[in-house]
């Protein structure tokens, strides 16, 4: 099955700064790759997704790229801020079968 | 839009006993998923419904777990009987269709075994 790795766990950055999040996938056939923040105590909301034929998105802040021959795709937050601070679960799927990431805890220092 | 709507939204029990949790998706949304979050991981899918049959249940630990979804709409998941590995975050989620990618979360119920 599909295997997706991330990192890294934990992430400080100062407010105004970029973060960046890494994952990589297992499976070649996977196509749909989205990403969810979850703040304390509530669900994951979707942010961004990118589907295997587009190499890069972007909405505001907010850009992710992908590389399909590396089987690796990232998360830039550029001009960070303090209400960026959260969990971020990067996933992938062939399909509607979600696999998830292990989470980055994202601190925005002020 | 209404989200999804999850609960409760607490629950803690003692282990052997019996815990069930109620999920109603997005209106209009076919696709319905329960997944469970232990702390520090990331979600993991129990069980997939279209409308009220169920697509994939693969990782859903079949002696003690059970779900459904009689209507097509609202789905109970229940825990019969709990064990103390049970304790995790569990997610309700939606789409709007088969192949339809976007799933939308609830806020979840915390479940606590002692």
């Amino acid at each position: 099955g599909e295997n997706v790795e991330q990192h890294p766990s934990t992430l400080s950055v100062q407010e105004g700064d970029s973060a960046v999040i890494k994952c990589t996938y297992s499976d070649s056939a996977s196509n749909y790759f989205p990403w969810y923040k979850q703040e304390l105590g509530k669900g994951p909301q979707l942010i961004i997704d990118i589907r295997s034929n587009v190499g890069e998105k972007k909405d505001q802040r907010i850009a992710v790229t992908l590389n399909k021959t590396a089987k690796h795709f990232s998360l830039h937050i550029t001009e960070t801020q303090p209400e960026d601070s959260a969990v971020y679960f990067c996933a992938a799927s062939r399909g509607e079968k979600l696999t998830f990431g292990t989470g980055t805890r994202l601190t925005i220092i002020p | 839009e209404a989200g999804v709507a999850q609960s409760p939204r607490y629950k803690i029990i003692e282990k052997r006993q019996s815990v069930a949790f109620w999920c109603n998706p997005i209106s209009g949304h076919a696709t319905l998923y329960w997944y469970q979050q232990i702390l520090g991981q990331g979600p993991k899918l129990l069980i997939q419904f279209q409308n009220n049959g169920v697509v994939d249940d693969s990782q859903l630990p079949k002696d003690r777990f059970s779900a459904e979804r009689l209507k097509g709409v609202d789905s109970t998941l229940k825990i019969q009987p709990a064990k103390l590995e049970d304790s995790a975050v569990y997610l309700c989620a939606s789409s709007l269709a088969v192949g339809w990618n976007e799933q939308f979360f609830g806020p979840g119920t915390r479940l606590t075994v002692l």
